[in-house]
Order: structure tokens, then sequence, then C-alpha cells
């Protein structure tokens, strides 16, 4: 089945610098790619979402990048806010229509 | 609309009892999803539905564990019996598949929070 990987697990930036989240699948056929954030307490909540498509996405501060040929996807995040501070997951769809999340990466911004 | 409700939020109870768990999936979404949260093992898919009809349940943990979804506005997921290691926060979410494509954004509910003494 589909395999999902985050890097790093843990990420501390200074407020107003940029966060990178990598994460990479398995398998070939999935073209669907969320990114939730889930705040301490709180259930995950969709922040961004990208199809096999299109290459990159933006809205506002948060950015999504695909590389299907690598199987990776990113999630960047500029000008850092306190606010930004929580989980992030990302999924792949697999062939039967689950998504496989991955671990979660705990970003924490500095003030 | 409301979003996904769960209840109850908070649950506790001991080691032996049955434990149910509900959901209210967003009206008009197709598919409802049922997850379990832990650290150590982060989000995991326990069971699907796709118009009240269960699809995919190979996450589920042992026959101690069962899903009902009687109609598309309801689902349960329940616990008999309760074991120590099923505290974790379970999530219920639901999502509206578009015509001819895959699954799309999925909806979490507030969460359940069992803990079982």
């Amino acid at each position: 089945g589909e395999n999902v990987e985050q890097h790093p697990s843990t990420l501390s930036v200074q407020e107003g610098d940029s966060a990178v989240i990598k994460c990479t699948y398995s398998d070939s056929a999935s073209n669907y790619f969320p990114w939730y954030k889930q705040e301490l307490g709180k259930r995950p909540q969709l922040i961004i979402d990208i199809r096999s498509n299109v290459g990159e996405k933006k809205d506002q501060r948060i950015a999504v990048t695909l590389n299907k040929t690598a199987k990776h996807f990113s999630l960047h995040i500029t000008e850092t806010q306190p606010e930004d501070s929580a989980v992030y997951f990302c999924a792949a769809i697999t062939g039967n229509n689950r998504l496989a999340f991955g671990k979660g990466n705990q970003v924490v911004v500095i003030p | 609309d409301a979003g996904v409700i769960q209840s109850p939020r908070h649950e506790v109870t001991e080691m032996g009892q049955e434990v149910t768990l509900r959901c209210k999936p967003i009206s008009g979404h197709d598919y409802l999803f049922w997850y379990r949260q832990t650290m150590m093992r982060g989000l995991e898919l326990l069971i699907y539905f796709n118009n009240n009809v269960p699809i995919d349940d190979s996450g589920m943990p042992e026959d101690r564990f069962s899903a009902k979804m009687p109609n598309a506005s309801f689902s349960t997921l329940k616990i008999q019996p309760s074991e120590p290691r099923d505290s974790a926060v379970y999530f219920c979410a639901s999502s509206l598949a578009r015509s001819g494509a895959s699954t799309d954004t999925q909806y979490f509910g507030p969460g359940t929070r069992l803990t079982v003494l």
C-alpha cells in the first residue's frame, strides 16, 4: 500500500523566516496530496492541497510543490508567525480511495 | 453547516466496558471515515464507508472493534470489551466525492478522547 513519510519530524524557525516540510510517497498512481494542520488538542484541518496535474499551488503565505517524478511534495510557509506553530500532516490518496497520512511534523515558531 | 459532529467529546471508562462513539457527517457527503490518533502511531484509518456501505475495514485492530452506518447521517464505532491500549483520540471525517473522481477533501470532526482505565 501507499507509504507516506515526512521530514523533518520537528522544525524550529524564527518568526518571519520560512519553513519547508517535505513528504515522500511510494505509490506512483497517487493523484491527490493534501496538507493538514493540527493545533494542540484540536482536529486536523486542511490548509492546502494539490492534484497531480499541477506542479505548484499557492495560497497567501503557504504553498505546496509537487514533483511526481521523484514522488515528493513539499509545504512552504513564508513569513512564519507564532500561530503557525502546530503539527502538519501530509497525505496521499491511495488506489482504493484511502488517504495515507504521514506521521506529522511539529513546527515551532520562535517569537 | 455545523460540520462533522462527534459525541461524546470525552469518554472515561473502565477496562472491559463497552464504548460507543458517534458521528454525524456533513450533510450530503458520500464518504465517512473513522481514524484513531495516538502519539506512537499517528493518524490511523480504521474503516471507511461510501454511501453507508463499509468499503475498507482493514485498519480495524481486532474483533473488539465494530462500526456501523445505518443511514447517511449517522455512524457508530463500538469497542467491546475496551482495553487500556484503546486509549486514543478517535476522529470521524467525511468527504464529498466528485463525480468520476476519487475522494475529495476530508473534513474532520472534533474527535472523542477515550481513556480506558
